[in-house]
């Protein structure tokens, strides 16, 4: 399969911990995005980087990074976990950065913070 | 600022029947209109996209959108659904001034056989 890969697809945490989500885009694409989706529902972007630079952030929380690296591929290092952070956690890639680009999707994770 | 808003968070037909799903924008310029959608604990999949041209669009599986710039308006229709299109349905769009994806809330289809 040469989708969008994401790992672990399921984390659990404690409160205060931390984690490390990380995205594998599909082969050529050098535009990741990040999401976050609550309630099964709500797609909130996070951040967009295009050849490893950021281009655009959105509800990213400051306790959280995310980095892009020589081969696209990208992490989201977690900090200082809340019970709100419980959601999933999308990634998409696209070929270029740019309204009209598709986005593929990746499975998502799952993170649940207890 | 832009905003995307789905008015109806659910939506249930017969299979064999016909389906709109209402989205409407709200941008000053021309935005690039999306519809996705998300099967059951799957990522999301592009159905169709718009940007210029003929205002109707066609997708994939039979789904096309129909483009309105006076209703400021992109709803998303099937002429006979099946029960394998109970999914959630997203309407999205995005800018030249700002290349983020703007999501509406979704709007849960559920096909009755």
């Amino acid at each position: 399969d040469s989708g969008v890969v994401q790992s672990p697809r399921h984390i659990i945490k404690e409160k205060g911990g931390r984690s490390v989500l990380t995205c594998i885009p599909i082969s050529g694409h050098s535009n990741v995005v990040w999401y976050q989706q609550t309630l099964g529902k709500e797609l909130k972007f996070l951040i967009q980087h295009y050849e490893k630079v950021e281009r655009d952030k959105g509800f990213l929380p400051s306790r959280f990074s995310v980095q892009q690296f020589d081969d696209y591929h990208s992490e989201m290092n977690m900090s200082a976990l809340e019970l709100e952070d419980s959601a999933m956690y999308f990634c998409a890639s696209s070929l270029v950065w740019g309204g009209y680009a598709e986005q593929f999707f990746g499975p998502g994770t799952r993170l649940t913070v207890l | 600022a832009q905003s995307v808003t789905q008015p109806d968070a659910r939506v249930t037909v017969s299979e064999g029947a016909s389906l709109q799903l209402r989205c409407k924008y709200s941008y000053s310029g021309t935005p690039y209109l999306f519809w996705y959608v998300q099967y059951p604990r799957q990522g999301l999949q592009l159905l169709l996209k718009y940007y210029s041209g003929d205002p109707v669009v066609q997708g994939v599986n039979g789904f096309e959108a129909e483009f309105s710039k006076s209703n400021s308006s992109f709803h998303l229709r099937k002429a006979s659904v099946h029960w394998s299109d109970s999914a959630v349905y997203f309407c999205a769009l995005s800018s030249s001034g700002s290349w983020q994806l703007i999501f509406g809330s979704g709007t849960q289809l559920t096909v009755m056989p």
